[in-house]
């Protein structure tokens, strides 16, 4: 079965830096790979995925996410955050055609104005 | 507009009262799934149905059945709640067909409190 980390439990930064959040799974197979984000109060909200094609994914609320496939990662990115980012981030894997999909940990993401 | 709802979006229930949980989808997805999510935890998953078969994980306690009745409706019940068994409990839907996969659709949640 495969196995989802992720590297950060809570990070803590100002409005307009850079995030980075890193997520690695173990899967040698072909893989579907997601991030979802639950605001404070609401529910699991895909912010992005990636099935094929360019390893670069862009996702709403100007997140992106690059899949390396030699690393077994799939990090997420944003230029600038903003206080409204404020959220638990999932990253979630999907092996090939499989119906489970496994969730890492998570990682709670404060933004301080 | 909803596409997977839950209801209620919190229950209150006491220890060992029986309760159930309700999920509807718009989507007409063929796979629907339940989640117990604890305070600052990933979901973990309980069951999920594959059209009309019912899929237990291996870990998931007796004290949890689901229904499926028809595509749009699955039903979470839990025969007798304790106190960990309180929980956000999600459901997801997902189009599986082919081989081909598509994201899961999560509801809101529906918290539940046992007292």
């Amino acid at each position: 079965a495969q196995s989802v980390s992720q590297h950060n439990h809570h990070v803590i930064l100002s409005e307009a830096a850079s995030l980075e959040l890193g997520c690695n799974y173990s899967y040698g197979g072909t893989v579907n790979l997601f991030w979802y984000v639950q605001y404070p109060g609401q529910h699991l909200q895909l912010l992005l995925k990636y099935f094929s094609g360019d390893p670069l994914v862009k996702g709403i609320k100007g997140f992106e996410a690059e899949f390396i496939k030699s690393k077994f990662s799939f990090n997420l990115r944003k230029p600038s955050v903003q206080w409204s980012d404020t959220a638990e981030y999932f990253c979630a894997v999907n092996a090939g055609n499989d119906y489970k999909l496994s969730f890492g940990a998570g990682t709670t993401v404060t933004v301080r104005a | 507009d909803a596409m997977v709802i839950q209801n209620p979006r919190y229950q209150v229930t006491q220890f060992g009262k029986p309760v159930t949980l309700s999920c509807s989808q718009t989507l007409n997805h063929n796979v629907m799934y339940w989640y117990q999510q604890k305070s600052s935890q990933a979901p973990k998953l309980l069951f999920h149905y594959y059209d009309k078969d019912f899929n237990n994980e291996a870990d998931t306690p007796d004290n949890f059945q689901s229904r499926r009745p028809n595509t749009s409706f699955c039903f979470l019940d839990i025969r007798s709640p304790g106190l960990g068994d309180a929980a956000m409990y999600l459901c997801a839907t997902r189009r599986l067909a082919g081989g081909n996969t598509d994201t899961q659709y999560f509801g809101p949640g529906t918290r539940l409190t046992v007292l």
